[in-house]
């Protein structure tokens, strides 16, 4: 299976600030990556795929890249509901996916 | 709206089986995959497998072969996740999710796009 590797696991930040999430697949997976955010009790919510392209209804403020064996999650400027777990998952194997091990942006 | 209902809560002994359901509803059922994810407690997601209702086909990830079973009812829009040999370490927040594939390139990216809320499993004697 192919390996995700987030970095870091938590990081504590404030409202307004821009803060980066990286992922490191153990292979390369092209532009094969997906973000998603999650908040406690809730069920995940997609946020990137494709690497770079936003889904539908979530805020500019939120973009990816990256391409081959790293990738990226940024928020331009932090918002209070933005304090979540971000997920990246890697569909470059369809018969095998597999997520990261989820990086907690906290205040 | 697009949405995955599923069933509720289970508490299972070990060695048991549950199965869980995820009613689809808002688009055409048939048509896009269904995805199975699982959270153990204050852990992260992990892939289960995915089928697809139109052809039947099913993918396990390989950690489950044997022990998983992902069915449909394409009459009611309903998938199904059967987990067999139920142990401690199954317990946790079962969620389906609808598989979408987006062209882009020659490509086809594979992401999942609408969820359902879970359904909590717990394993106890």
């Amino acid at each position: 299976d192919i390996q995700m590797t987030q970095s870091p696991s938590s990081l504590s930040a404030s409202v307004g600030d821009r803060v980066t999430v990286t992922c490191r697949a153990s292979q390369s997976i092209s532009t094969y990556l997906n973000w998603y955010q999650q908040k406690p009790g809730t069920a995940p919510k997609l946020l990137i795929y494709a690497a770079s392209r936003l889904q539908s209804g979530v805020p500019s403020r939120f973009s990816g890249g990256g391409s081959g064996t790293e990738f990226t999650l940024t928020i331009s400027s932090l918002q209070p509901e933005d304090f979540a777990t971000y997920y990246c998952q890697q569909s470059y194997r369809v018969g095998a996916l597999t997520f990261g091990g989820g990086t907690k942006v906290q205040i | 709206q697009v949405q995955l209902v599923q069933s509720g809560a289970e508490v299972k002994k070990p060695g048991a089986s549950v199965k869980v359901s995820c009613k689809a509803s808002g688009y055409t059922f048939s048509t896009s995959d269904i995805n199975w994810v699982r959270q153990a407690p204050g852990q992260g997601l992990e892939w289960m497998g995915w089928m697809s209702p139109n052809s039947g086909n099913t993918v396990y990830a390989q950690k489950f072969q044997g022990r998983l079973t992902i069915t449909s009812d394409t009459s009611i829009s309903t998938a199904y996740m059967q987990l067999n040999s139920l142990r401690s370490e199954d317990t946790a927040v079962y969620f389906c999710a609808r598989g979408m594939a987006a062209a882009g390139g020659g490509d086809y990216y594979y992401y999942m796009d609408v969820w359902g809320k879970g359904t909590t499993v717990i394993v106890s004697s």
